[in-house]
Formats: structure tokens, sequence, C-alpha cells
């Protein structure tokens, strides 16, 4: 069965330091891949999503993630961080085909002055 | 506003007291599916629905029911609730199950504690 691993549940990095945060997964076949945002007392947001066009891919409040096959790898950076960019992040996959997405643990981000 | 609604967002209650938690999406989607949030274990599938009468357990769907009689709303349902049921529920919906074109759009989410 295809799984989500995302390094670390907790990252800490000062304002405008480069945040990254790690997401593998298994699977035998190419498959779709997502990053989504939690901020407090909300639902989840897509921040943004492999599309097999391009290897690496551009989100919203300029995030990009790389997808990388050989290491079934898909992270997700920013080269500066913002305090607003605190929140929890999820990575997710869906296999061609399948009926859900698979979400790995969560990644708490925390943003020091 | 494209949205989707949970209702309600916070809920105490006791064990064995049926509840209900409504979900309604105004995009005219085919898709909506439930899922629970657990500290360290990600989002979980609970059901889902691929369109009006058709639902499909997900990996936890032990003591939840869910029902898709129009396809705006997708109800979730606890007949008796347990403690182990206390969790943070979610809500979503997309075109699709979430392909490359059809992400999920997720509620607010509900927080339910089973006492």
């Amino acid at each position: 069965a295809q799984s989500v691993t995302q390094l670390g549940s907790h990252v800490s990095v000062s304002e405008g330091a480069l945040v990254l945060l790690r997401c593998n997964y298994s699977s035998s076949v190419p498959p779709y891949l997502f990053w989504y945002v939690q901020y407090p007392n909300q639902g989840l947001q897509l921040l943004l999503k492999y599309t097999s066009a391009a290897t690496l891919v551009k989100g919203i409040n300029g995030f990009e993630a790389e997808f990388k096959k050989s290491e079934t790898s898909f992270h997700l950076t920013k080269p500066s961080a913002h305090m607003s960019d605190a929140a929890e992040y999820f990575c997710a996959v869906k296999i061609q085909g399948a009926q859900k997405l698979v979400f790995g643990q969560g990644t708490r981000l925390t943003i020091n002055p | 506003e494209a949205q989707v609604t949970q209702n309600p967002r916070y809920l105490i209650t006791v064990t064995g007291k049926k509840l209900t938690v409504t979900c309604s999406q105004n995009m005219n989607h085919e898709y909506m599916s439930w899922y629970r949030q657990d500290p360290g274990l990600g989002l979980r599938q609970i059901y889902y629905s691929m369109n009006v009468e058709v639902t499909d357990k997900g990996d936890v769907p032990e003591g939840y029911k869910v029902s898709r009689k129009e396809k705006r709303n997708f109800p979730l349902i606890l007949e008796s609730p347990s403690p182990n049921q206390t969790s943070l529920y979610f809500c979503a919906s997309s075109f699709g199950a979430g392909g490359v074109n059809q992400p999920q759009h997720f509620g607010d989410g509900t927080r339910l504690s089973i006492l």
C-alpha cells in the first residue's frame, strides 16, 4: 500500500531563513503529489500539486517543491521564512485510479523572530 | 463563495449518545469524503462518496456511518460514540477523487470530545 512519510513532526526556523520540509512516498507507479497547509482552527488549503509536467512545482506564498523520482521525494521549500508561514503542513499522495488521498503525519512549522 | 460547511464546529458529548455532523458543499462536486485528524497520525479517511447514493469505506470506518441522499450533503453519523472517537474531523469535496486538476476543498473542521 502506498504511504507518505514526513521527516520531522516539528521544524523551527528563524524569520528570513530557508524552510525545508521533507516528504517521501512509497509507490510503484507515478503518483499525484500535493502539499497542504493548515492554519490554526482552519481546514486544509492546497499549497501546490505535482502535475508531471515539470519536476519543480511552484505554489502559493512563495513555496515550491521538487519531485525527485529516484529518491521518491517531494520536499517543500521556501527561500525566506515569514512569520505568517507558521502552520502545520501535510504532504499527500494519490495513486492514479485510486479514490483517496493518503496523508503524511504532518509537520508543524514554527518561525522564530 | 465556494465552500464546504461543517456543523457543529465544536461538540462535547457523552458515550453512547448518537450524534450527526453535517457537511454541505456549494460547488456541485461529485466526490465527498470524511477524515479524522489525530496528533502524529495525519489525516485518515473514514468514508467517501463518489456520487449520490454511492459510498464506500476508507481506512478507519469502524463506528461511523454516512449517507449521500443529495449531491451537496454528506453527513457523518456516530450511532454510539465512544471516547476513542474524540478527534478533529474534516469533510472535503472535489470534482473527482482528488486528481491533479481536482484538488480537494476542506471544511474548517469539527472538534468532537466524547466523555
